[in-house]
């Protein structure tokens, strides 16, 4: 079964840049996705990547993706306080797939 | 993206009862899914929640412990049935439209005491 694996903290200091990694199994994912959950609150879609793609740039946020890999980073420039929460990456191996596979999501914290 | 709004935000029940969770999209969608998220984990698939005919489980979750319930195309419950302290998590209600990506309600914080 698909199997989706990021490590669980990182710290980092306000301004500088973080990177969240993320590490799949499935090599038939078709899209890739990041998501963030603020404490108390449900599931916010970040952004996400096609698997032909390798790279995607959002205004702070790059995701880079290496399918040899099967590995998925997420960069946030300038880290803010309020990017502090839990990072999930997941996937879904066919389009239109019914469910998403959830890393085990990555605690960010910044430190002021 | 469709708004998803969940009721109740959060509860605290009694073991032994049930609690019914509704989750209400400001739009039609194709999809609708219904979450686990235990605490510190993360999230796994409960159901499919198929317009008008029986949703669709997952390993591990039996329609006699969370029948869900989706009569059109903009509302869903889920009920947990019989409830226990291992049934203490964050219930989410997720949305899909086509082959967009889906969307997350805020979930509903269930604990039991």
């Amino acid at each position: 079964g698909e199997d989706v694996e990021q490590s669980l903290f990182l710290s980092v200091r306000e301004g500088d840049s973080s990177v969240i990694n993320c590490t799949y199994t499935d090599s038939s994912s078709t899209y890739l996705y990041w998501y963030k959950q603020e404490p108390g609150a449900g599931l916010q879609l970040l952004t996400y990547i096609f698997s032909n793609m390798d790279m995607k740039q959002d205004q702070r946020l790059t995701v880079l993706l290496n399918k040899k890999d099967k590995h998925l980073s997420l960069r946030i420039a300038d880290t803010q306080t309020g990017d502090s929460a839990i990072y999930f990456c997941a996937e879904s191996v066919q389009t239109g797939a019914n469910n998403l596979f959830f890393g085990t999501g990555t605690r960010l914290t910044v430190i002021p | 993206s469709a708004v998803i709004s969940q009721k109740p935000s959060r509860d605290i029940c009694q073991r032994g009862t049930s609690l019914t969770i509704q989750c209400q999209v400001d739009s039609q969608v194709t999809m609708m899914f219904w979450y686990r998220q235990q605490p510190g984990q993360s999230l796994t698939l409960i159901a499919t929640a198929n317009q008008g005919s029986e949703a669709t489980y997952e390993s591990g979750f039996v329609i006699d412990k969370f029948p869900i319930s989706r009569p059109n195309l903009t509302f869903s419950t889920l009920t947990v049935s019989n409830m226990s302290p291992e049934d203490s998590s964050i219930y989410l209600c997720s949305t899909r439209q086509g082959n967009q990506p889906q969307h997350f309600g805020d979930g509903t914080r269930l604990s039991i005491l």
